[in-house]
C-alpha cells in the first residue's frame, strides 16, 4: 500500500517569512496530493491539491509543487501571518474508479512566531 | 456549507465498555470515513463506507466495527474499549468521485479517554 512521509513534525517561523512542509510518497500509481489545515479544536480542512499531471499550482500565498520523479511534492506559504498557525497533514490517492481512499502523512505543527 | 457533526467531543469511558461514536452529515455523501488521529502518527483510515450497509476495512480495524443503516449516519463502535484505543476520532465524508478528485469534509473530532 501507499506510505506518505512528512517533513518537518515542527516548524516555527517569524511572522512575514517563508514556510515549507515536505512529503514523499511510495507508490509510484499515486497521482491526486491534497493539502490540509487542521486549526485548533477543529477538523482538517482541505487547503490546496495537484494533481499529477501538474507541476506547481498557486493559490494566494500557497503554493504546491509535486516532482513525480522523485516522489515528493511540498507545500509553500509564502509572507505567513499568525492564521498560518495549524498543522498541516499532506496525503496522496490513486484516482482509480472505485478507490476513495486517501493515505495521510503523519502532519506538521507550524507555528507562526510574531 | 457542508456540515459533518460528530456526537461528542470529548468522552471518557471505562476499559471492557461498549462504545459508540455517532457521525452525521447534511450533504447527502455517498462516502464516510473514521479516522483516528495520534500525535506523530497523523490520520489513519479505521474504516470507511460508499454506500448504506456497505462497508470496508481501512489501514487499523482490529478492535473496531461500523455500522451505516442510513446514509447521513456512520457509526463507529469499540466492542471493549482499551486503554490504547485512547485517541481523537475524526469522521469524514465526500461525493463518490468515480475516479476524479473530490474533497473529504472532516468534523471536529471526539476525544475519547478509555481509564
Amino acid at each position: 500500500g501507499e506510505n506518505v512521509e512528512q517533513h518537518p513534525s515542527t516548524l516555527s517561523v517569524q511572522e512575514g517569512d517563508s514556510a515549507v512542509i515536505k512529503c514523499t510518497y511510495s507508490d509510484s500509481a499515486s497521482n491526486y496530493f491534497p493539502w490540509y489545515k487542521q486549526e485548533l479544536g477543529k477538523g482538517p480542512q482541505l487547503i490546496i491539491d495537484i494533481r499529477s499531471n501538474v507541476g506547481e499550482k498557486k493559490d494566494q500565498r500557497i503554493a504546491v509543487t509535486l516532482n513525480k520523479t522523485a516522489k515528493h511534492f511540498s507545500l509553500h506559504i509564502t509572507e505567513t501571518q499568525p492564521e498560518d498557525s495549524a498543522v498541516y497533514f499532506c496525503a496522496a490517492r490513486r484516482l482509480d474508479f472505485g478507490n476513495e481512499k486517501l493515505t495521510f502523512g503523519t502532519g506538521t505543527r507550524l507555528t507562526i512566531i510574531p | 456549507d457542508v456540515k459533518v457533526t460528530q456526537s461528542s467531543r470529548y468522552l471518557v469511558k471505562r476499559t471492557g465498555e461498549k462504545v459508540f461514536l455517532e457521525c452525521v452529515q447534511d450533504m447527502d455523501h455517498e462516502n464516510m470515513f473514521w479516522y483516528r488521529q495520534d500525535p506523530g502518527l497523523g490520520l489513519r483510515l479505521i474504516y470507511f463506507s460508499y454506500d448504506v450497509k456497505m462497508k470496508e476495512k481501512g489501514d487499523i480495524p482490529e478492535g473496531y466495527s461500523v455500522s451505516r443503516e442510513k446514509k447521513e449516519r456512520f457509526s463507529l463502535i469499540l466492542e471493549s474499549a482499551s486503554t490504547n484505543q485512547t485517541s481523537m476520532y475524526l469522521c469524514a465524508s465526500s461525493f463518490s468521485a468515480q475516479g476524479w478528485d473530490n474533497e473529504q469534509f472532516f468534523g471536529p473530532g471526539t476525544r475519547l479517554t478509555v481509564l
